[in-house]
């Protein structure tokens, strides 16, 4: 399968604690997005790079917040002492430079 | 405020029956695209309309984008089960040519 894959799909842990989700992209796409999803709304950017280089950061990303892409391939997203406000689906997309996005099946976060 | 407005939030309806979803803004963009996300999936792409008026069929889908380029519609004619899903209009934006995403509409179609 050479699509958009996340990891892990479902993650349920306890209000402080940290996770990291990885996304792994198409391989000759050269962005890469974050975006959040709550139940039965439409998903909300958080953040992309373009190659290795973090672009933009939306204000939904707080400083709890943090995104990697150090070699221009796969990205991880790591959430700081978690709150619940933060449980939703993560989503990964990925593009050529002005392609269509291609978006991986989510990573569920369930803080408790 | 929200950038792209949908309606209905939801709607659920049976086989075979038709419906119309909308999307709506204030704003004017040059194309605009929809979405359709199964749970437990990402987005995929349906279509993207990029001249006022145009109209784009898929399959029993048809897909409408204002004279103005405000607005957009999503008509299903003979809705079946496997139509069932978050349906999802959204824009680029911004200088990453990032998606911004509608409201939804979540469509349940049962037998």
């Amino acid at each position: 399968d050479t699509g958009v894959s996340q990891d892990p799909r479902h993650k349920i842990t306890k209000r402080g604690q940290n996770v990291t989700f990885r996304c792994d992209p198409i391989s000759e796409h050269n962005r890469l997005y974050w975006y959040r999803q709550t139940l039965g709304q439409g998903p909300e950017f958080l953040t992309y790079f373009q190659n290795e280089a973090q672009l933009e950061k939306s204000r939904l990303l707080s400083d709890r917040f943090s995104a990697e892409r150090p070699k221009g391939s796969f990205s991880t997203l790591e959430i700081q002492r978690t709150e619940q406000g933060d449980s939703a689906m993560y989503l990964c997309a990925s593009s050529l430079v002005e392609g269509e996005l291609f978006f991986g099946e989510g990573s569920r976060l369930t803080v408790l | 405020t929200q950038l792209l407005e949908q309606s209905p939030q939801f709607l659920s309806i049976q086989e075979g029956e038709n419906l119309t979803v909308y999307c709506n803004s204030s704003s004017v963009f040059s194309s605009l695209q929809w979405y359709r996300q199964e749970p437990g999936e990402g987005p995929v792409l349906l279509v993207t309309v990029v001249t006022g008026g145009e109209v784009k069929k898929l399959k029993r889908l048809t897909f409408q984008f204002g004279d103005a380029r405000k607005d957009s519609s999503l008509h299903i004619t003979a809705a079946q089960p496997g139509d069932t899903g978050l349906y999802l209009c959204a824009v680029r934006t911004g200088t990453a040519s990032k998606l911004t995403f509608g409201t939804g509409t979540r469509l349940q179609v049962t037998l």
